[in-house]
């Protein structure tokens, strides 16, 4: 367990149904991140944090996804309108300004989403 | 062209072997590199940061050539715990940012 938590860790949608996910971050890390996994490839970016301040969105993948962090601490990530093709693994991450050198993000459970 | 590549395996090895995992990446001005652990079903940890001059940690030696754009993981004395995926990830300048970029990941199997 890393620490940083999601929230809910299975979620079950039909198409055309808005989701969104939370995520508790370790509490000292003011980095963010979420990204999302399909079977058999890595981590994909979404966008990122740096405490309440949303530093890269150009790679949310269309104009359904969106993510706030309003106090800098938890963030949700909230998807509009799904499609089949949104099932997967969403993974949040979360660094401190140390780790950040190291690159080392702390990943979450994620939450698995299936959209029927 | 993915910008991070790497051979998916699954390269299934006996205990006691080295192995050795290459990725390349396509964006020149990519700043650093590490790799990461995967466990099945598991979310992905850091194993270690890819230094210019080669690093070492253990079993575990990393390597990046910049010339030609790739890094690589050697493992020696393989355990059956090193049995993973293992993310090869870059730092890409994109934006006003640096965007973390995974590769697919490398399956490795240890077997007695």
């Amino acid at each position: 367990d890393t620490g940083v938590s999601q929230d809910p860790r299975h979620k079950i949608t039909k198409r055309g149904q808005n989701v969104t996910f939370r995520c508790d971050p370790i509490s000292e890390h003011n980095r963010l991140y979420w990204y999302r996994q399909t079977l058999g490839q890595g981590p994909e970016f979404l966008t990122y944090f740096q405490n309440e301040a949303q530093l890269e969105k150009s790679r949310l993948l269309s104009d359904r996804f969106s993510a706030e962090r309003p106090k800098g601490s938890f963030s949700t990530l909230e998807i509009q309108r799904t499609e089949q093709g949104d099932s997967a693994m969403y993974l949040c991450a979360s660094s401190s300004i140390v780790a950040v050198l190291r690159n080392e993000q702390f990943f979450g459970p994620g939450t698995r989403l299936t959209v029927l | 062209r993915k910008e991070v590549e790497q051979d998916p395996g699954p390269f299934n090895v006996p205990e006691g072997a080295t192995v050795a995992f290459n990725c390349t990446y396509s964006n020149s001005a990519s700043q650093s590199f590490f790799w990461y652990r995967q466990d099945c079903r598991k979310e992905p940890k850091l194993l270690m940061s890819v230094y210019s001059s080669g690093n070492e940690d253990g079993r575990f030696t990393a390597q990046l050539n910049r010339a030609s754009q790739y890094i690589s993981l050697l493992i020696r004395d393989s355990k059956l715990s090193d049995s993973a995926t293992y993310l090869c990830v870059v730092n890409e300048r994109g934006g006003g940012s640096y965007i973390p970029t995974f590769g697919r990941g490398t399956s490795l199997i240890v077997h007695p």
